[in-house]
């Protein structure tokens, strides 16, 4: 079956790195895309990227261009996302979630969110 | 950048009742990209529709989309008690982007 497997809860103070992983099985990894999005305390979703796990490709929101940078690793068959220059108004949970095809696409499996908080 | 609008944000029904959720798009949403997701307090959302209008894999019949261009419905027939929950739109055509989201409460 399906599963994305997600890091655990991370605690960073303003201006620090994040970078959250996310763990594929259950399928090919190569043949689909991973997208990733953020829901704010109280808030709703928020799509901040997508990245090809075929060949890299990534299509990044423009308010976070310059800030993340997503990324693959084949032979683990996991995903990363790694957001900079963090602000308290990145606090949120991020999830990452197949695309249904090897294009930017509906997320049909999700995992289960990592909670980013950033205070000093 | 396509815009989607939901409304209304919080409908109140009661079990068994029919919901009717619209979600509205700044341009002509491209080829159908509409998909639907619903979340749960705690959950990571799930995917209900997509293409407008084809139903997820496992997602009871009583959930239903339509609509083309800019504008979109998502249809629960009969409302059951685990159908209370907060519902996205999103389009994936160029710069995906989600909705606000409408929320349905028990009345």
């Amino acid at each position: 079956q399906v599963q994305l497997v997600q890091s655990g809860a991370e605690v960073k103070k303003p201006g620090a790195s994040v970078k959250v992983s996310c763990k594929a099985s259950g399928y090919t990894f190569t043949s689909y895309g991973i997208s990733w999005v953020r829901q704010a305390p109280g808030q709703g979703l928020e799509w901040m990227g997508w990245i090809s796990a075929y060949n890299g490709n990534t299509n990044y929101a423009q308010k976070l261009q310059g800030r993340v940078t997503m990324t693959t690793d084949t032979s683990t068959s996991t995903a990363y996302m790694e957001l900079r220059s963090l602000r308290s108004d990145d606090t949120a949970v991020y999830y990452c979630a197949r695309d249904s095809s090897i294009a930017v696409a509906d997320l049909d499996y999700w995992g289960q969110g990592t909670l980013v908080t950033v205070s000093s | 950048e396509i815009v989607l609008t939901q409304s209304p944000g919080t409908l109140s029904l009661s079990p068994g009742e029919r919901a009717t959720l619209s979600c509205r798009a700044s341009q002509s949403v491209s080829s159908s990209y509409l998909a639907w997701y619903q979340q749960k307090p705690g959950q990571a959302p799930r995917l209900l529709i997509y293409g407008a209008s084809s139903r997820a894999t496992g997602i009871p019949d009583r959930f239903s989309g339509s609509g083309s261009g800019t504008d979109f419905t998502l249809t629960i027939s009969r409302l059951e008690p685990e159908d209370f929950a907060v519902y996205y739109c999103q389009q994936y055509g160029s710069s995906p982007a989600f909705g606000p989201g409408t929320k349905v409460d028990i009345k």
